[in-house]
């Protein structure tokens, strides 16, 4: 199974919006709505910031948001702030019963 | 507060074995689905293994099926990830993770997804190395 593919890095400037793509195939992204994206901070574990394509836990700023079209997800975050600088993760269920998760995107806040 | 603490990690040689524990708490363990995900030095996240609350169904990647065993105590909260024929490839910090699943029924079947991992514990890292 090939993780899912993500841009290495975007960058921004705050109270921007920055889109972060994931790019499946019909096995995994195209067909089930299983998508999430995780926020990484250096040294610390990931968190979960958007499930099932487009929810968000309690807790997450609705300042993120999460939408698919065929086989690509993206995560948009918007009104970007000093703290949302990190790494980015998707990942999606597949049609093998795994999981599969993007290579990972460095979010820069200029 | 859900708490995830794992344990267990260190070096070992090529070849070798190693048990890493998750001790959980600050939720109900019995009814939750459980996960390992891991991380190599500098690189990005990947999923190892996913176990149901009960025990009775895992799910594992190919990369260690067949060498890693998910399993569970309920009645100690207790994530266990049993590692066998270690590689230097397996070198990485390991993430127990709370999970959700989600079943649906296909004609007959019942098939099980994995959705997403809620809540992850700190690693412990597991080098491989002679």
């Amino acid at each position: 199974q090939s993780a899912l593919t993500q841009p290495a890095s975007v960058s921004g400037s705050p109270g921007q919006s920055i889109t972060i793509s994931c790019t499946g195939t019909s096995s995994d992204v195209g067909g089930h709505n299983y998508v999430s994206w995780y926020q990484q901070h250096p040294g610390k574990a990931p968190n979960l910031m958007i499930y099932e394509v487009s929810d968000r836990p309690s807790g997450v700023s609705n300042r993120f948001s999460g939408s698919k079209s065929g086989n690509t997800a993206s995560l948009t975050i918007s009104g970007l702030q000093a703290e949302d600088e990190a790494d980015y993760y998707c990942s999606s269920y597949t049609s093998s019963s795994t999981v599969v998760f993007g290579g990972g995107t460095k979010l820069t806040v200029l | 507060e859900v708490q995830l603490l794992e344990s267990g990690g260190g070096l070992v040689q090529p070849g070798g074995s190693l048990r890493l524990s998750c001790a959980a708490s600050g939720f109900t363990f019995s009814s939750s689905a459980m996960s390992w995900v891991r991380q190599a030095p500098g690189k990005g996240l990947e999923w190892v293994s996913t176990i149901s609350d009960g025990g009775g169904s895992t799910y594992y990647a190919d990369s260690v099926k067949g060498r890693f065993t998910n399993s569970r105590d309920n009645s100690k909260n207790t994530l266990y990830l049993q590692m066998n024929s270690l590689r230097a490839e397996d070198t990485a910090v390991y993430y127990c993770a709370k999970t959700t699943l989600s079943t649906k029924r296909v004609g007959m079947r019942r098939i099980t997804m994995i959705v997403a991992f809620d809540y992850w514990g700190q690693g412990t890292l597991v080098t491989v190395s002679s």
